[in-house]
């Protein structure tokens, strides 16, 4: 079956960096384009990028870009997501997705990685 | 960016009852990509509906997604102890691809 399973918890201070893993089992993932999304707590959802199907194309949210970093490495079956200069605000929930479509959902997600950013 | 705002913020039913949920979006949304999620507390969003109206594999069809446009709405019938829980909706059809504030189902 489909699994993506992520990293463990962080604790990071200010200024520093954080790489997250999302290992994908249960399908090829190069066939399915892989996203990154964080929730902090008690807030909506937040889109942070994509990693698309077949080339790896990645694409960044406005918000993010310059600090976050996806890639991919398909013979680990494993994508990371690295988010630098972290902030107090950084700190949420950190979750991979799959998305078989652009424009149909993410139909399996990670179970999360929890970030603290705290001095 | 598109923005989606959800209604109620929340909603109190019983079992048994109907809930209408409402993702109103700021503009119109390109090929009617919205899809809505369950969430329960500690655990990922689940996919209920995607492109307003087909449901996700082994979602049951007393879950049911409509609209177009910019007016989306989730109708959760015969509501089983199961669906209180939160519900947001999301944007697929331009980046980037945004979430609504959610809506939580509450048992009255």
């Amino acid at each position: 079956q489909v699994q993506l399973v992520q990293s463990g918890a962080e604790v990071k201070k200010p200024g520093a960096s954080v790489k997250v893993s999302c290992k994908a089992s249960g399908y090829s993932l190069s066939s399915y384009a892989l996203h990154w999304v964080r929730q902090a707590p008690g807030q909506r959802p937040e889109w942070m990028g994509w990693i698309t199907a077949g080339n790896g194309d990645r694409k960044y949210s406005q918000k993010f870009q310059g600090r976050v970093t996806i890639t991919r490495d398909t013979s680990a079956s494993t994508a990371y997501m690295e988010l630098s200069s972290l902030r107090s605000e950084d700190t949420a929930v950190y979750y991979c997705a799959r998305n078989d479509y652009t424009g149909n959902g993410f139909d399996y997600w990670g179970q999360g990685t929890l970030v603290t950013v705290s001095s | 960016e598109i923005v989606l705002t959800q209604s109620p913020g929340t909603l109190s039913l019983s079992p048994g009852d109907t809930a209408t949920l409402s993702c109103r979006a700021s503009q119109s949304v390109g090929g009617s990509y919205l899809a809505w999620y369950q969430q329960n507390p500690g655990q990922a969003p689940r996919l209920l509906i995607y492109g307003t109206s087909s449901r996700a594999t082994g979602i049951p069809d007393r879950v049911s997604g409509s609209g177009s446009g910019t007016d989306f709405t989730l109708t959760i019938s015969r509501l089983e102890p199961e669906d209180f829980a939160v519900y947001y909706c999301q944007q697929c059809g331009s980046l980037p691809f945004t979430f609504g504030q959610g809506t939580k189902l509450e048992i009255k």
